[in-house]
């Protein structure tokens, strides 16, 4: 059975700090998202990764496919990204997607 | 508005009695999913759909229904709900590339989510 494992599970950091999360799994993937959790509940899709590195103005999306592992970096971080962040990956067959548990940004003025 | 909607947003009901959430786009997405999110084991996937007619068992879809008779439309059924199915529960749709696997695409547009209580 595919896992999903993230780390840090918090994290706190002062306001302009760069940030790195990252997330392992254990079954060659398809793809592989990162999601972004609101405080308020929402959930908003940052990126679909299947090899290399994509860039969304301050996000960066990394992975090495043969290593199993993803990176999500924010440069100049800013209060408002404040948020969980969650990696998914879809284990590599037709089944559906698995989680991660989440990683808890808290970026302090 | 490209979106996609659920409701309720908010249930509180008792054990056993019937419920359907609803859940709805408005893109032409040919693949749709439902999602629980419970403390401390985030987000675990409990059906999805890849077309019309077409549904899957995700992790955990013991005690839940779906039905995908639109495209546009993919309801959760909870025929006789139990408190351990006190959730937060979220349906997400993509596009998916034409002809392609669904997790070929880019972005799953999540619903604003439907906090249910079974008493």
């Amino acid at each position: 059975k595919n896992e999903v494992e993230q780390s840090p599970q918090n994290l706190t950091a002062q306001e302009g700090e760069f940030i790195t999360i990252n997330c392992s799994y254990s079954v060659g993937i398809s793809a592989l998202h990162w999601l972004q959790q609101h405080p308020g509940g929402g959930i908003v899709s940052l990126f679909m990764l299947s090899s290399g590195k994509k860039k969304h103005g301050r996000l960066i999306a990394t992975i090495n496919i043969q290593e199993k592992h993803s990176s999500l970096h924010i440069t100049a971080s800013h209060p408002r990204d404040s948020a969980v962040y969650i990696c998914a990956d879809t284990g590599g067959g037709a089944d559906g997607l698995t989680f991660g548990k989440g990683t808890h940004l808290i970026i302090q003025p | 508005e490209a979106q996609v909607t659920q409701n309720p947003r908010y249930l509180i009901t008792v054990t056993g009695k019937k419920l359907t959430v609803t859940c709805s786009q408005n893109m032409n997405h040919e693949y749709m999913s439902w999602y629980r999110q419970d403390p401390g084991l985030g987000l675990r996937q409990i059906y999805y759909s890849m077309n019309v007619e077409v549904t899957d068992k995700g992790d955990v879809p013991e005690g839940y229904k779906v039905s995908r008779k639109e495209k546009r439309n993919f309801p959760l059924i909870l025929e006789s709900p139990s408190p351990n199915q006190t959730s937060l529960y979220f349906c997400a749709s993509s596009p998916g590339l034409a002809g392609g696997p669904w997790w070929s695409t880019d972005t799953q547009y999540f619903g604003p989510g439907t906090r249910l209580t079974v008493l």
